[in-house]
């Protein structure tokens, strides 16, 4: 099945800074490619996603890179924020009748400090 | 538009015990997927409901079942409760197409 292992566990940066979390992933079939953020006691919330024909997906401070060739994909957040601060989470899903069946990495703590 | 709902939030239960877990999509959402959180094992894929069929399944043993109701709620159970099933139980809706995953507050179970 599928794999998804995503580096580093925790980051920290100072506020203003960039931050980069990557992911790879095992299964070729694989074709959609969500980033979910989840701050402490609260639930997973879908902050930005690929699918496999596309390169790169830009939304204000926060973009996403594929690398469909070396099963890869990346999360850049850019002039980050305190309320950037939580766990995110890549995930990898083959799409047509499996796009509910997400096989996530194993979460990235952010920290932000001000 | 209401978002996922889940019942109970927070459940105790003792070993051997079953627990039956709720969910309520978002209205028009007719695919129901659970997951299990845990500190160790992260977010683990359960099954997947769509239709009132199970359309997907994690590899998680035999204890945990799950099923959908003609209304598209959810419902999952664990039967003889182990003290590793202590977790965070979530559940997301989506339209059953290719499209985000509206995630519940979820279930916390501790099981003693």
């Amino acid at each position: 099945g599928e794999n998804v292992e995503q580096h580093p566990s925790t980051l920290s940066v100072q506020e203003g800074d960039s931050a980069v979390i990557k992911c790879t992933y095992s299964d070729s079939a694989s074709n959609y490619f969500p980033w979910y953020k989840q701050e402490l006691g609260k639930r997973p919330q879908l902050i930005i996603d690929i699918r496999s024909n596309v390169g790169e997906k830009k939304d204000q401070r926060i973009a996403v890179t594929l690398n469909k060739t070396a099963k890869h994909f990346s999360l850049h957040i850019t002039e980050t924020q305190p309320e950037d601060s939580a766990v995110y989470f890549c995930a990898a899903s083959t799409g047509g009748t499996s796009y509910g069946k997400l096989t996530f990495g194993q979460g990235t703590i952010l920290t932000v400090h001000p | 538009k209401a978002g996922v709902t889940q019942t109970p939030r927070y459940l105790i239960k003792t070993r051997g015990q079953q627990v039956t877990l709720s969910c309520s999509p978002i209205s028009g959402h007719r695919s129901v997927s659970w997951y299990q959180q845990t500190p160790g094992q992260g977010l683990q894929f359960l099954f997947e409901y769509f239709s009132e069929t199970q359309r997907n399944k994690g590899n998680f043993p035999g204890r945990f079942s799950g099923r959908q109701f003609s209304n598209s709620r959810s419902e999952m159970n664990v039967s003889t409760l182990e003290l590793g099933d202590s977790a965070l139980y979530l559940c997301a809706s989506t339209t059953g197409g290719a499209g985000e995953l509206f995630f519940g507050e979820g279930s916390r179970l501790t099981v003693l």
